[in-house]
């Protein structure tokens, strides 16, 4: 999706290793964050990034950390990978955090731990 | 806890037909309402967001409706077209940056 670049967009794990998703964003806007889909459930949100400077947890942050670089850039961490961690990831953009403006999505990092 | 409730879980219809999702929710205090489509591999994308004073919205072929009395909303697609087959989630705002998504309805539209 224009706007939102992630990348890997794949990527196979071994329990215990570790990586870091990268979210780009070339629209400017303030707010970042990160959600994971797996099957069955609606997406769920790790982390999120008000503006540039700031992080918040979300409802899952368990295992993951964050890094919002600079107003472009939110990174996800994941230290030591988990079978349970195995999801697709997306990273989201809005133009304010209390707006009604849409949310902009990634294509999403498929991530599988095994 | 706030919660968001889709139905049918997947639908089937022939190209050309209409057909109407359902959300319900109970997410509180209420913002806005939002439908995503999904196409399969991709992220999701808006198609609506209502407010709680607003009953319909339209983008193209689909519609929206929401009754934020009953906690119900529905989206409609009128002519479906084979570019329509997708996921359709439904997200209700609480606050700012709490969003509550549904499961989605799949929907197939076979020729």
């Amino acid at each position: 999706n224009a706007g939102v670049t992630q990348t890997p967009k794949f990527q196979v794990l071994k329990t215990g290793q570790s990586m870091t998703l990268q979210c780009a964003q070339d629209m400017n806007h303030n707010s970042m964050y990160w959600y994971r889909q797996d099957p069955g459930m609606g997406l769920r949100l790790i982390y999120y990034s008000a503006s540039e400077g700031t992080t918040d947890k979300g409802e899952v942050p368990n295992g993951y950390n964050v890094s919002r670089l600079n107003k472009r850039e939110f990174s996800l961490r994941l230290e030591s990978a988990a079978p349970s961690q195995t999801s697709v990831y997306f990273c989201a953009i809005r133009q304010g955090a209390g707006s009604n403006q849409p949310q902009h999505f990634g294509d999403g990092t498929r991530l599988s731990i095994l | 806890k706030n919660q968001v409730e889709q139905s049918p879980q997947s639908l089937i219809i022939l190209e050309g037909k209409n057909c109407t999702l359902q959300c319900n929710y109970t997410v509180s205090p209420f913002s806005n309402l939002r439908w995503y489509k999904q196409d399969t591999g991709r992220g999701p994308v808006s198609l609506t967001i209502m407010t709680f004073s607003e009953n319909t919205k339209s983008n193209g072929r689909y519609t929206a409706t929401l009754d934020a009395d009953t906690k119900q909303s529905s989206l409609h697609i009128t002519a479906s077209q084979l570019s329509d087959s997708a996921s359709y989630i439904c997200v209700v705002s609480a606050r700012s940056y709490q969003l509550t998504f549904g499961k989605g309805t799949k929907l197939s539209v076979i020729p």
